[in-house]
């Protein structure tokens, strides 16, 4: 059973380009959680997301992010026109109930925008 | 805005000792608190939960919560240098995502 599979693991763009990261959840979970992290930084939720539904982007900044989770395929987070500081380390986690139980975290994608 | 607040560290402790890390959260609703353990340029991994207030052990790990002091820490026993990493102190209140602290960087000295 594999783990949360996320990719890219390191995404290069540069300024104004779109970045998109893939987060393919384990086998049966049906929730999913995106969060970033920047440099020196903890860990900040974005979005929440089930099966064809945002249920909380309470974290997600109001412009250029964009989150989804169709229901064939990975859950993608979506960043327009990117800028500098949205080169950070971003995790997906997922679990098969709602509720945070302590999920697991996938490998992350690096986005680095030059 | 629910906060959680961490010693940045780094704390350093000699191998074989105990280390101890410390977190306070600000939401007193919080039903659930985890610690995560984060290699450099690694994903956070999860160690150890608890959900009521007292002692829970696992291996060399223990958490420690206090809910009237809204207070969360983690004893590692016996400590290695395979422990040297970040930890995450991270809080819940239900359906909604973690609020992580900024991580208490812990150096053991060989």
């Amino acid at each position: 059973n594999a783990g949360v599979m996320q990719n890219p693991r390191h995404l290069v763009r540069r300024r104004g380009q779109e970045a998109r990261l893939r987060c393919s959840p384990m086998k049966g979970h049906s929730h999913v959680y995106w969060y970033r992290q920047l440099p020196e930084e903890g860990l900040k939720f974005m979005v929440y997301l089930q099966k064809e539904n945002i249920i909380d982007e309470s974290g997600m900044p109001k412009e250029r992010f964009s989150a989804e989770f169709p229901k064939e395929g990975p859950s993608i987070l979506r960043i327009q026109q990117v800028v500098r500081g949205d080169s950070a380390a971003y995790f997906c986690a997922s679990s098969p109930w709602e509720g945070s139980y302590g999920y697991t975290f996938g490998s992350g994608t690096r986005l680095t925008v030059v | 805005q629910k906060e959680v607040e961490q010693n940045s560290g780094p704390l350093s402790v000699p191998e074989g000792a105990i280390a101890s890390l410390n977190c306070t959260y600000s939401d007193r609703g919080s039903q659930s608190f985890f610690w995560y353990r984060q290699y450099s340029g690694k994903s956070p991994e999860l160690i150890m939960s608890i959900y009521s207030n007292g002692d829970k052990e696992d291996g060399r790990f223990t958490a420690q919560l206090n809910k009237a002091s809204q207070y969360v820490s983690l004893l590692i026993r016996d400590s290695q240098p395979s422990d040297s990493a970040t930890y995450l102190c991270a809080v819940s209140g239900g359906a909604d995502g973690l609020t992580f602290g900024k991580g208490t960087h812990l150096i053991i000295q060989p």
